[in-house]
């Protein structure tokens, strides 16, 4: 079983849905939960992070950690052409990734459809 | 300045020629890393400097060999490289290496 499970897609829903994007992970020892959008042939760009269980929120984005079930999502509200792009779920036992080991799910790619 | 940038931004290459790929940060992080992205795959991690030293070597062939000459640059010199090692290599970098990492646009490398 790999550590971290994550649909990699693709999605595609219509503009002004409401996007899920889900990761489930095996190391009862994540602590740290980000999340990372990648357009094509960019890097990755930091959206959201969060620590322990829990919800997040920041604009239209929200995050959510259930260490219990070992799951976090990401919920995207009225989603816009602009968000098409590649989203990247990643954990560490640690803030930011002790010593670098950032544990990525997949992707899963998501189109949104104007 | 909340960017990591890299250079140059496409790179094609022989397998017999040596070229370095070039990072950089201003934000005062004293960790770098170093990433190596395949199509529809995510990030592997190749090497970690913190504080200006190696850390973490990810067990990467010594065709790549990294570079850090100050704590705002980082550099991976490409020598004697194959075909599969074309990918799109990503910098990043943190506060220290247990802080959240920022990565840069990326090198996209394509060896012949």
């Amino acid at each position: 079983q790999k550590e971290v499970e994550q649909d990699p897609g693709p999605l595609s829903v219509p503009e002004g849905a409401i996007v899920s994007l889900n990761c489930t992970y095996s190391n009862s020892a994540f602590q740290y939960f980000m999340w990372y959008r990648q357009y094509s042939r960019k890097g990755p760009e930091l959206l959201m992070y969060t620590y322990s269980s829990g919800n997040k929120e920041d604009g239209r984005f929200t995050a959510q950690v259930d260490k219990s079930s070992k799951y976090i999502s990401l919920f995207i509200r009225d989603s816009q052409p602009s968000d098409s792009a590649t989203y990247l779920c990643a954990m560490s036992p640690y803030y930011g990734g002790s010593q670098g080991n950032l544990i990525f799910g997949k992707g899963t790619k998501l189109s949104v459809k104007p | 300045d909340t960017e990591v940038t890299q250079t140059p931004k496409h790179l094609v290459m022989g397998m017999t020629n040596k070229k370095s790929l070039k990072c950089e940060q201003h934000m005062g992080h004293r960790a770098m890393y170093w990433y190596k992205q395949k199509a529809k795959k995510p990030p592997e991690l190749m090497f970690v400097y913190s504080y200006e030293k190696l850390s973490i070597n990810e067990s990467v062939p010594s065709r790549f060999s990294p570079e850090c000459p100050n704590s705002s640059l980082l550099n991976l010199h490409l020598h004697a490289l194959q075909p599969e090692d074309s990918a799109l290599y990503l910098c990043a970098s943190s506060l220290t290496h247990q802080e959240t990492q920022y990565f840069g646009p990326g090198t996209r490398l394509l060896v012949l």
